[in-house]
Formats: structure tokens, C-alpha cells, sequence
């Protein structure tokens, strides 16, 4: 099963809201409501985001949100901070797990 | 609060066999509704999900990886254990196991990770 397509960068300003793509197929993405987020700062774990499309865990700020339109999820960061820089990893579940290639945020 | 660690070993040589132990805490994997996968991430590069396991001893495997993976638990210790055969260098990656909730197919909580490197 081929990886989730996710833009290799995005970039935005303080302040700023940006949004990365993760494209899949009606076999998983637009077959389930099932697209998580992840995040993942240099060296460390990733860290949940984002759960069946658009849910936030406790103690995520709302300015992360989630949606989903057919074969591509999405992840909208408003209000940019310098600690949103990252990786950003899509994953839908698809009878079995499949991850996006990742998206490095740089907030500029 | 739950937590995971991974450990084994950190260089294996090419045709070898990994087994790594992802050691919990916070939660039983005798609870319905419980997981524990493995996830690894050559460096560099994006993450890959390899392996799962229910609290009722249903596993799920990678399809591209299936016949190389083995993955168990011991509830009693609150371990689950991956193993890899035949490694390779291209499997030089960090592991990470990650707690999952069966309603959700998401990986909520995630190990460090664990480097393993495959050289001769």
C-alpha cells in the first residue's frame, strides 16, 4: 500500500494559519473517518494531533483543527508559533496503517 | 498515565534477527479495547507502521513486511515484543511502539524509540 501524499514543506509567518494536504485513495483515506495527525519535533516521538479527522486530544490547542474531503485530509494550524515547527505526519486507516511522507513546517 | 519504552539491541548485522521489547505502563493489554504497535523511521525519512496487537491476541501486519515479522505479548510483564528476520541495512530506523484504541485506529501515546542499526 503506497504512503499518503503530503507536500514535502509549508511555510507561514507568526500569526499566520497554513494547511497541509494528505492525499490518499478511496481505499483508505476516503473510505474512513478514521485520519490521524501527528507531530514530530527533531529527535523526539510524534506526538497526536489530530484523531478521526477532526477531533483534537485533550490538552491540544484548538488551533490546530482537521477536515476531510474525499481522498484528502487536511490540517490547519491558525495562529502560528515558533514552536509549530515540525514534522507533520498524516496516517488513515485502511484495514492496516498507512503514514503520509511527512511535511516539515517551517515557521518563518 | 500511561508510558512505553523500547529497548534491545542497538546494531545487528545484515541476516540477522531483531527482537525488540516495548515495555508499558498505565494500561493492561488484557482491556478490551487496547493495542500495541510498532512503528519504525529510518533516518531522515517518514514513518512506517509494521506491526500490531489486540488485547485479544489479534495481530496485524504490514503487508511488505509480513513474512519477517513476529509480534507477541506477555500480559503479565505488560510487554509486547517485535520481532525482525533477516535484517537488512535498509531496516536501520528507530522503533517505537505506540498504545492504541481499537475505536479509533489512532496511536495516542508513543515510546521514545529506540535506534537499531544493521551493519556489518
Amino acid at each position: 500500500q503506497s504512503a499518503l501524499t503530503q507536500p514535502a514543506s509549508v511555510s507561514g509567518s507568526p500569526g499566520q494559519s497554513i494547511t497541509i494536504s494528505c492525499t490518499g485513495t478511496s481505499s483508505d483515506v476516503g473510505s474512513y473517518n478514521l485520519v490521524s495527525w501527528y507531530q514530530q519535533h527533531p529527535g523526539k516521538a510524534p506526538k497526536l494531533m489530530i484523531y478521526e479527522v477532526s477531533k483534537r486530544p485533550s490538552g491540544v490547542s484548538n488551533r490546530f483543527s482537521g477536515s476531510k474531503s474525499g481522498n484528502t485530509a487536511s490540517l490547519t494550524i491558525s495562529g502560528l508559533q515558533a514552536e509549530d515547527e515540525a514534522d507533520y505526519y498524516c496516517c488513515s486507516y485502511a484495514g492496516r496503517w498507512v503514514f503520509g511522507g511527512g511535511t516539515k513546517l517551517t515557521v518563518l | 498515565q500511561i508510558t512505553l519504552k523500547e529497548s534491545g539491541p542497538t546494531l545487528v548485522k545484515p541476516t540477522q534477527t531483531l527482537t525488540l521489547t516495548c515495555t508499558f505502563s498505565g494500561f493492561s493489554l488484557s482491556t478490551s479495547g487496547v493495542g500495541v504497535g510498532w512503528i519504525r523511521q529510518p533516518p531522515g525519512k517518514a514513518l512506517e507502521w509494521l506491526a500490531l496487537i489486540y488485547w485479544d491476541d489479534d495481530k496485524r501486519y504490514s503487508p511488505s513486511l509480513k513474512s519477517r515479522l513476529t509480534i507477541t505479548k506477555d500480559t503479565s510483564k505488560n510487554q509486547v515484543v517485535l520481532t525482525m528476520t533477516n535484517m537488512d541495512p535498509v531496516d536501520t530506523a528507530t522503533y517505537y511502539c505506540a498504545h492504541v484504541r481499537s475505536n479509533v485506529l489512532d496511536f495516542d501515546y508513543w515510546g521514545q524509540g529506540t535506534l537499531v542499526t544493521v551493519s556489518s
